[in-house]
């Protein structure tokens, strides 16, 4: 049980152009969905918190109009990037907080990520 | 002060000894705790959570935890090559963020 979903696990785009990601829990209803973005030899940062049904709450510092998020249902939440730049190029990963029976109530369970390369 | 610290290591043991990671964090609200292991490229799993000052033994992983101290380690025991990853920490603050620290690379040689 517990498992998130991310499409597609890597892309590469053109400068200018936008690219959507796609997060899903499969077997769980996610009350809330987080994005995160890991550059190289660093650690996982947080981008925003997204509610279903609710405008997400972006970390400062992150470009919310950049950076859209659509959390439509309790099992997807969408990333765009718009724009994309080549200093956007990241490993973006999703994560699902669902309070599954029997465990933490604020465990969160990742995707597999998506690897964005931007051109 | 960073929110959640770990040496970034590499941390070197051979196989079969006894792996220790350390995490200190910042914000004495913070309730729970959660040691993630990342694999080069992969996104990180879930190792252990603790929320409760002490000892918690999960195979052989333990997590310890002391919240006057603002201190949370990981043991490894009888350490295997396939631990070999890096070892994020994770501290869930008063405000319900799950804030990661930069993370401990381990290396278990044979």
């Amino acid at each position: 049980g517990a498992v998130v979903s991310q499409h597609p696990s890597w892309v590469i785009c053109k400068s200018g152009t936008s690219v959507k990601i796609e997060c899903r829990s499969l077997d769980f209803q996610a009350t809330t969905m987080f994005w995160y973005r890991q550059f190289p030899k660093q650690s996982l940062m947080l981008m925003a918190t997204s509610n279903e049904g609710s405008k997400a709450t972006y970390e400062q510092g992150v470009e919310k109009d950049k950076f859209l998020i659509n959390h439509a249902s309790l099992t997807l939440s969408t990333l765009t990037v718009t724009s994309a730049h080549p200093e956007d190029s990241s490993f973006y990963i999703c994560s699902a907080r669902g309070g599954l029976a029997g465990r933490p109530w604020n465990e969160q369970y990742f995707g597999p990520g998506t690897r964005l390369t931007v051109t | 002060q960073k929110e959640v610290e770990q040496n970034s290591g590499p941390l070197s043991v051979p196989e079969g000894a006894i792996a220790s990671l350390n995490c200190t964090y910042s914000d004495r609200g913070s309730q729970s705790f959660f040691w993630y292991r990342q694999y080069s490229g992969k996104s990180p799993e879930l190792i252990m959570f603790i929320y409760s000052n002490g000892d918690k033994e999960d195979g052989r992983f333990t997590a310890q935890l002391n919240k006057a101290s603002q201190y949370v380690s990981l043991l490894i025991r009888d350490s295997q090559p396939s631990d070999s990853a890096t070892y994020l920490c994770a501290v869930n603050m008063a405000t319900d963020k799950l804030i990661f620290g930069t993370g401990t690379r381990l290396q278990v040689f044979p």
